[in-house]
């Protein structure tokens, strides 16, 4: 079946930080990848995604190009504010099936 | 503005006493999920309906009903909660291309279980 591994938090770094949150996976097609976000007390948000290798998502400053090769998705950002800090999901989703598998999430908590 | 509203947004309730989370989307999706979150688990599917009156079970639908009578709504049912079923549970919607598309997810229900 289908799964998605991500890095153990949490993760504590100072603002201005580079920031990566490794996410690999595992499935039976040719899944899309996602990274969603999920702020104290609020539901999950899109980040971004990307449905096909090679291809970069980015949003708000943050990136991740899906790597087939490597069956990877890590999300990065250079330079990361207090503001980011949040709980970050990586799942995928199989073509023609809505269902999301998620990772187990990563918090990243950023000082000033 | 387009959204995905569940109430309530937290519950304690206790053992065998039947409850309803409801959930309701304004952006006329087809699809809709509940998931549930839980601590080094992330976010497990429970049940998902690809339009009205088509539901099927996800990952974990032990103890949990659905219902999809209308497209807006995609009421959550546990007929008799256990305390194994205490999480954080989150109703999602999308549209239906054939195609992956991005779910909304709502605010998330807190339940408590004693």
């Amino acid at each position: 079946g289908n799964s998605v591994t991500q890095m153990e938090g949490p993760v504590t770094l100072s603002e201005e930080a580079f920031l990566t949150i490794n996410c690999t996976y595992t499935a039976t097609g040719y899944p899309s990848l996602f990274w969603y976000v999920q702020y104290p007390g609020e539901g999950l948000q899109l980040l971004l995604k990307a449905t096909k290798a090679d291809d970069k998502g980015s949003n708000k400053g943050f990136e991740a190009t899906y790597r087939k090769e490597t069956t990877s998705f890590h999300l990065e950002k250079g330079s990361v504010q207090v503001s980011d800090s949040a709980v970050y999901f990586c799942a995928l989703s199989e073509f023609g099936n809505e269902k999301l598998t998620f990772g187990t999430g990563t918090r990243l908590t950023i000082i000033p | 503005e387009a959204q995905v509203t569940q109430n309530p947004r937290y519950l304690i309730t206790v053992t065998g006493k039947k409850l309803t989370v409801t959930c309701s989307q304004n952006m006329n999706h087809e699809y809709m999920s509940w998931y549930r979150q839980d601590p080094g688990l992330g976010l497990r599917q429970i049940y998902y309906s690809m339009n009205v009156e088509v539901t099927d079970k996800g990952d974990v639908p032990e103890g949990y009903k659905v219902s999809r009578k209308e497209k807006r709504n995609f009421p959550l049912i546990l007929e008799s909660p256990s305390p194994n079923q205490t999480s954080l549970y989150f109703c999602a919607s999308s549209g239906w291309s054939g195609q992956t598309d991005t779910q909304y997810f709502g605010p998330g229900t807190r339940l408590t279980v004693l």
